[in-house]
């Protein structure tokens, strides 16, 4: 089975401090997805990935960045963090043309 | 663009009680249609999916969902529910022309009493 990985389940964090979430899945799939999961508001794609050093911008990219330089990793930053990006944060990958993702665990990140 | 409507954000329900939640979507192309279930503190795992044939799909633990491209619906059934089935359940779809990307619904909180 593949499997994605989410390098923490739960994370506590002070406000202003660089945050970096990472995500690794292990059958070399070309797609790689962050999501953030809100009560009330689903799930809000924040970054996507097609290949190795490519990111694109999801729905809601504010106060964050990507970056992608093996195919395996996929890391969600978060350059100064806000109480507004404590959330529950889902990393994907698929494979390219594949239909469906395979999730992580997800990080539930607190920002105090 | 596609988008997806879980009409139901939240489904109490009695053990063994049947149970619908409904998934309606809108797109100006064909789509593949997705089930998630997401346990409490956990990800999202597929439960089914339709990506063409029958339009009626099961999954292993005795849900399904129908297909129906005149009401653009792929509303979820189990005739009898555990406990063990409280959940969140996430309708997505995805263009089947080109890529993959997932649109997802608000997701519906199941909620089985004893």
């Amino acid at each position: 089975d593949v499997k994605v990985t989410q390098s923490s389940r739960y994370l506590v964090k002070r406000t202003g401090e660089k945050v970096f979430l990472e995500c690794v899945q292990d059958m070399d799939h070309e797609n790689m997805f962050w999501y953030r999961q809100d009560p009330g508001l689903g799930l809000r794609l924040i970054y996507f990935s097609y290949d190795v050093k490519m990111k694109e911008k999801g729905d809601i990219p504010e106060g964050y960045s990507v970056s992608r330089e093996k195919k395996e990793r996929f890391s969600l930053i978060l350059e100064s963090a806000s109480t507004n990006q404590t959330s529950m944060y889902l990393c994907a990958s698929s494979l390219k043309g594949a239909r469906g993702y395979t999730f992580g665990s997800g990080t539930r990140l607190t920002v105090v | 663009a596609q988008s997806v409507t879980q009409l139901d954000s939240q489904v109490p329900v009695f053990e063994e009680a049947p149970v619908e939640l409904r998934c309606n979507y809108s797109s100006s192309v064909s789509v593949y249609l997705f089930w998630y279930v997401q346990y409490p503190n956990q990800g999202l795992q597929l439960l089914l999916k339709y990506l063409s044939g029958s339009t009626l799909v099961e999954s292993i633990n005795g849900f399904e969902a129908e297909f129906n491209k005149s009401q653009t619906s792929f509303h979820l059934r189990k005739p009898s529910v555990h406990i063990s089935d409280t959940a969140e359940y996430f309708c997505a779809v995805s263009p089947n022309n080109a890529g993959n990307m997932l649109t997802f619904g608000g997701g519906t909180r199941l909620m089985v009493k004893p």
